[in-house]
């Protein structure tokens, strides 16, 4: 069955530094790959997606990337800051109605 | 646009008891919901699938019986966990989504219900 590795160990970095979050998949390649942000006891908000035939996507200072011969996705917060403190989560979407979830990485920027 | 609301937020139950979960698409109607868990640390696990007017599908390993769902309406998924029990506490998470112009698998989530079972 598919699985999805996220770093499971918190990612602490200095605000204004560029925060790398790294999402790994095993089997075949999705569709789709998402990611989202999830903040403590909150649900998961969507932030971008990334198709398979797509090298890269970027939004504001969020930038994503796909490599379907690694099996991974990287993602990336340009000059960071305090605010984006929170666990982002990559989902592959398989291109069925179902969305498979890593167990995230908790960012943490400090001042 | 594309809220989605789920209440209560959180509660406290007994064990043995019933609890429902409601999840509402407030500006859209939801032709699927999803209903996930999460526990502490760890990914959303999906728990079933949805669709209006006619039976969940539920993944492997999920009881049927335990984790009744109904999808009555295009705005309104309930989730009711019967006989709880203390290794039911977890956070329940539900999403919509509809029949739309994209082609991905495109869900709104709610904000979850944080359940506890004493």
């Amino acid at each position: 069955s598919q699985k999805i590795e996220q770093n499971s160990e918190a990612l602490n970095i200095q605000e204004g530094k560029t925060a790398t979050l790294t999402c790994n998949y095993t089997n075949y390649s999705p569709a789709y790959l998402q990611w989202y942000r999830q903040d403590p006891g909150r649900g998961p908000v969507f932030l971008l997606l990334i198709r398979e035939n797509e090298k890269e996507k970027r939004k504001e200072r969020l930038k994503v990337t796909f490599d379907t011969t690694l099996k991974q996705s990287l993602f990336h917060i340009t000059a960071s800051q305090p605010a984006d403190s929170a666990t982002y989560l990559c989902a592959l979407d398989m291109d069925t109605d179902k969305l498979i979830f890593g167990t995230g990485t908790r960012l943490q920027v400090f001042p | 646009g594309a809220v989605v609301s789920q209440h209560p937020s959180w509660v406290i139950c007994k064990s043995g008891t019933s609890v429902k979960i409601e999840c509402r698409s407030l500006d859209f109607q939801a032709t699927t919901m999803f209903w996930y868990r999460q526990f502490p640390k760890q990914s959303l696990m999906l728990m079933a699938t949805s669709n209006e007017g006619s039976k969940a599908t539920y993944e492997q390993g999920v009881e049927k019986d335990k984790f009744l769902i109904n999808h009555a309406s295009l705005t309104l998924s309930t989730l009711t966990v019967t006989s709880a029990h203390p290794e039911d506490s977890s956070f329940y998470i539900c999403s919509a989504s509809w029949q739309a112009a994209s082609s991905y698998n495109e869900q709104f989530f709610g904000p979850g219900t944080r359940l506890t079972v004493l």
